[in-house]
């Protein structure tokens, strides 16, 4: 199962910023936490990940909180494009499965003119 | 750099017939890994690889085989087709299994069994 909550679904302004919650309440001490998002069954499009500090890269930010419980993904201005959904995927390291990802049904982001 | 190349794009068959779907990837990753995603859902592991020789199975590996051959190819095969196994079939590949090695993935197949 899935080690992560998300909401089914949330709008956003064009040009505003979008902020999409994640809970990850278990995960453990070397898990990190991946966001991948897909456009109209596309291919899942890597966005970004980490493991315990923030991190920022042309696509997007990660805002992890420092209990690692929670993050928030950020699309600092969203456009039309950006309407898809967004997985947020907590990654095991370690034993068996390692390195796979556990996809949950992710947040719906309808990006509006 | 083509990244990862899935083929065919489209494809329906039969109840009962076999087909292969290829996934090429250029990058030299070792781990390639198999996920077929149905209607309103998120991704399932099928089959995995983490290197030339190696493979073992996801959460839903029933009706699928996998060998891995070479480093870039990972195909998966449909023993007997049934339409239980019509649905969007994605291939992806990283450097290793390390979970801050980041996985790619292809453009997909779909495919419906009729």
């Amino acid at each position: 199962d899935a080690k992560t909550t998300q909401p089914p679904s949330m709008d956003c302004a064009e040009g505003r910023a979008a902020n999409l919650p994640c809970n990850h309440s278990t995960i453990s001490g070397n898990e990190y936490v991946y966001w991948y998002r897909q456009i109209h069954s596309q291919g899942p499009q890597y966005i970004i990940h980490g493991l315990k500090n923030n991190e920022t890269n042309e696509m997007a930010s990660l805002i992890i909180t420092e209990d690692r419980k929670s993050s928030t993904l950020i699309l600092p201005h969203a456009t039309l494009r950006d309407t898809a959904v967004y997985y947020c995927i907590v990654r095991v390291n370690y034993g068996g499965s390692q390195g796979n990802l556990i996809f949950g049904k992710g947040t719906k982001l309808s990006v509006k003119p | 750099n083509a990244g990862v190349t899935q083929t065919p794009k489209f494809q329906v068959l039969k109840t009962g017939q076999s087909m292969t779907l290829q996934c090429a990837q250029d990058m030299n990753h070792e781990y390639m890994s198999w996920y077929r995603q149905d209607p309103g859902m998120g991704l399932r592991l099928i089959h995995y690889s983490v290197g030339a020789g190696i493979t073992d199975q996801g959460e839903v590996p029933n009706g699928y085989n996998v060998s891995r051959s070479t480093t870039e190819d990972f195909p998966l095969r449909l023993l007997s087709a049934a339409p239980s196994q019509t649905s969007v079939y994605f291939c992806a590949s990283s450097l290793g299994p390390h979970a801050g090695n980041t996985i790619y993935f292809g453009e997909g197949s779909w495919l419906t069994v009729v």
